[in-house]
């Protein structure tokens, strides 16, 4: 496996569910983000790990929770959806080293869809 | 605060010709401005990038930018588009060293045979 990788990448899941989504990057980037990709809007940065510790947290609604056990994998736990959460999520992953900023590499993403 | 408007929702281009999607920043101070693409069911992939130095930046597949800070511009050219240049392009910026990319809506090119 290279560069980026996620699954599931189609998820159905009802409001009640609980599912995960995980995402892994073989290229060994030290930052990864979560983001939301919905149908007509730019897509919206949720959560961003530097180092394994949350760094950012875009007023995303508790019923997302992200989990970043290592460099290499993120998690997005979800539970007790609203329908309006349905859409692409993609994540990405960079490696930042102090000053330098370097371009995001992004996974094939999970089209999500609530019922 | 910084954003990005890609101005275009749709372009369409015969193939051969030349092609050109448009991007405006408005961020306080020096930008570093990405342009992505992305083609159904995939995730973005990078194309370019301008961090500073030479205005014209060169990138994936034939493609390049111009960075133009009167006009605030960052707008991707190509001299002669490909059916298969056919996607959804968006067009982003970040502060420095921060890690927020911020995302234009995206335009989606096509390019006619």
């Amino acid at each position: 496996e290279t560069g980026v990788t996620q699954t599931p990448r189609h998820l159905v899941m009802g409001m009640t569910n609980k599912k995960s989504l995980k995402c892994e990057q073989h290229l060994g980037h030290n930052a990864m983000y979560w983001y939301k990709q919905s149908a007509k809007k730019p897509l919206e940065l949720m959560f961003v790990y530097n180092f394994k510790e949350q760094t950012e947290n875009n007023s995303v609604p508790s019923r997302f929770s992200p989990e970043c056990p290592n460099s290499s994998h993120l998690f997005l736990h979800l539970h007790t959806l609203q329908p309006e959460d349905s859409a692409l999520y993609l994540c990405a992953s960079s490696q930042s080293q102090g000053s330098s900023y370097n371009e995001q590499f992004f996974g094939p993403g999970t089209r999500l869809t609530v019922l | 605060a910084q954003s990005v408007a890609q101005p275009e929702d749709q372009v369409n281009v015969a193939e051969g010709n030349p092609l050109t999607v448009k991007c405006t920043y408005s961020v306080s101070g020096n930008p570093y401005l990405f342009w992505y693409v992305q083609y159904p069911n995939r995730g973005l992939q990078f194309l370019l990038k301008y961090i500073t130095g030479d205005n014209l930046v060169k990138g994936s597949y034939g493609f390049e930018a111009e960075f133009n800070k009167s006009q605030t511009s960052f707008h991707l050219k190509k001299p002669s588009a490909l059916v298969s240049d056919s996607a959804l392009y968006f067009c982003a910026s970040s502060l420095g060293s921060a890690r927020q990319l911020t995302f234009g809506s995206g335009t989606q090119l096509t390019v006619l045979p």
